[in-house]
């Protein structure tokens, strides 16, 4: 089973500025990661798909990179409604799993 | 655009069965294409996977809960259920319902959840 970690589990930050996430898979992935949003009180969203490929809605700020066990997740300039909890997701072994999360908040 | 809806009871005692159904809007589960899925999040912590079904009834469970975990699908009704048995504390969730294309396992459409908590 493919473990996903998670750093930092919390990013303080202030809107404009520039996130960097990190997902790291314990075994080869592949491109097949997935990132996904997460406000209090709601659904996951999802963000970026195999890496790289944002999801239908998905403003340009968000960008994903990565392969094999090393991902990150960029959000170019932070806007108010960006602060929230980030998932990983792994699809390329059994079971899908998600990671433990990165919480972005205010700075 | 699909929509998702959780029902079910919000509390469940000890050594029961945790039921619930979703409800899908805006498409039909009858077209396939579609795996749908079963996903909780215990307070204030991860996602957990717990299993799809596809339409034609044929399901797919998480290893970690497979010896308690049944997922069946009405398609008449356009609804599909999850039954997790002998549930215990730790069992305490938002369940949410979601779905995946086939061809590629990440959670597009998701239901708002369902808090379920296990207490006597």
């Amino acid at each position: 089973e493919i473990v996903l970690t998670q750093s930092p589990a919390t990013l303080s930050l202030s809107p404009g500025e520039r996130a960097t996430l990190s997902c790291r898979a314990s075994q080869s992935v592949s491109s097949y990661l997935a990132w996904y949003q997460q406000k209090p009180g709601q659904a996951p969203r999802l963000l970026i798909y195999d890496a790289s490929n944002r999801a239908t809605g998905i403003p340009a700020r968000f960008s994903g990179s990565g392969s094999g066990t090393d991902f990150t997740l960029t959000i170019s300039s932070l806007e108010p409604e960006d602060f929230a909890v980030y998932y990983c997701q792994q699809r390329s072994n059994w079971p899908p799993a998600f990671g433990p999360g990165t919480k972005v908040d205010i700075k | 655009q699909v929509q998702l809806q959780e029902s079910g009871p919000g509390l469940v005692k000890p050594s029961q069965t945790l039921s619930l159904t979703c409800t899908v809007s805006g498409g039909s589960i009858s077209s396939g294409g579609y795996y749908w899925s079963w996903i909780r999040q215990h307070p204030g912590k991860g996602l957990e996977w717990i299993g799809y079904i596809y339409y034609s009834g044929s399901t797919y469970y998480n290893p970690s809960l497979k010896s308690r975990v049944t997922i069946s699908v009405d398609t008449s009704k356009n609804q599909f259920s999850l039954k997790l048995s002998s549930v215990t504390a730790a069992d305490t969730a938002v369940y949410y319902c979601a779905s995946s294309r086939v061809t590629k396992i990440v959670f597009d459409y998701w239901g708002q959840g369902t808090l379920v908590t296990v207490s006597s």
